[in-house]
């Protein structure tokens, strides 16, 4: 089955800085990943997703990119903000089938 | 709307009791699913209901059984709880069967298995 390996687990920054979350797949049949922010307490919410006919995707301050032949995709967050502290997650999806989640990147801005 | 809720929002068992996690959306979605998180692991499926009257094991259904009651009801049921069921568990849901869509999570229920 599909492996999801994701790092950092942690990563402090400083406000305004930029942020870099990076997830590598195994499975080369992997066509959905979404990224998932975790505020403290809450539930998951899902903050972008890119799927593997694209090469990278914008948001505002987050961008997604994949790079399919190195079966790895990162998340950048730029300018950083307090209110972007939080746990985020990667997961990848072959063809519709069940997410397979990375195990999160606890993410600190400090002021 | 409310979205997707879950009840208890928190629950202590001891082993061996049984219990029932409630999961209901009001978004007219098609396919629920329920997962648990531990500390320092991601979000993994236990079972999932692709539409009204099925439903599929995950990736850690071993001791659990699930009910697609209806359309907006899926339930997650420990016959007999074990610490190590002891998790934070999501409902989730999404409009269309597939994984590929944007998941929906209630808020979650903490348990404690002792």
């Amino acid at each position: 089955g599909e492996n999801v390996e994701q790092h950092p687990s942690t990563l402090s920054v400083q406000e305004g800085d930029s942020a870099v979350i990076k997830c590598t797949y195994s499975d080369s049949a992997s066509n959905y990943f979404p990224w998932y922010k975790q505020e403290l307490g809450k539930r998951p919410q899902l903050i972008i997703d890119i799927r593997s006919n694209v090469g990278e995707k914008k948001d505002q301050r987050i961008a997604v990119t994949l790079n399919k032949t190195a079966k790895h995709f990162s998340l950048h967050i730029t300018e950083t903000q307090p209110e972007d502290s939080a746990v985020y997650f990667c997961a990848a999806s072959p063809h519709g089938r069940a997410l397979t989640f990375g195990s999160g990147t606890r993410l600190q801005v400090q002021p | 709307n409310a979205g997707v809720t879950q009840t208890p929002k928190f629950q202590v068992l001891k082993t061996g009791q049984s219990m029932t996690l409630q999961c209901a959306q009001d978004m007219n979605h098609n396919s629920m699913y329920w997962y648990r998180q531990d500390p320092g692991m991601g979000l993994r499926l236990i079972y999932y209901s692709a539409s009204e009257g099925t439903t599929d094991k995950g990736e850690v259904p071993n001791g659990y059984n699930v009910s697609r009651l209806n359309k907006r009801e899926f339930s997650l049921r420990l016959e007999s709880a074990a610490p190590s069921q002891t998790s934070v568990y999501f409902c989730a849901s999404t409009p269309a069967g597939g994984f590929d869509n944007e998941q929906f999570f209630g808020p979650g229920t903490r348990l404690t298995v002792l």
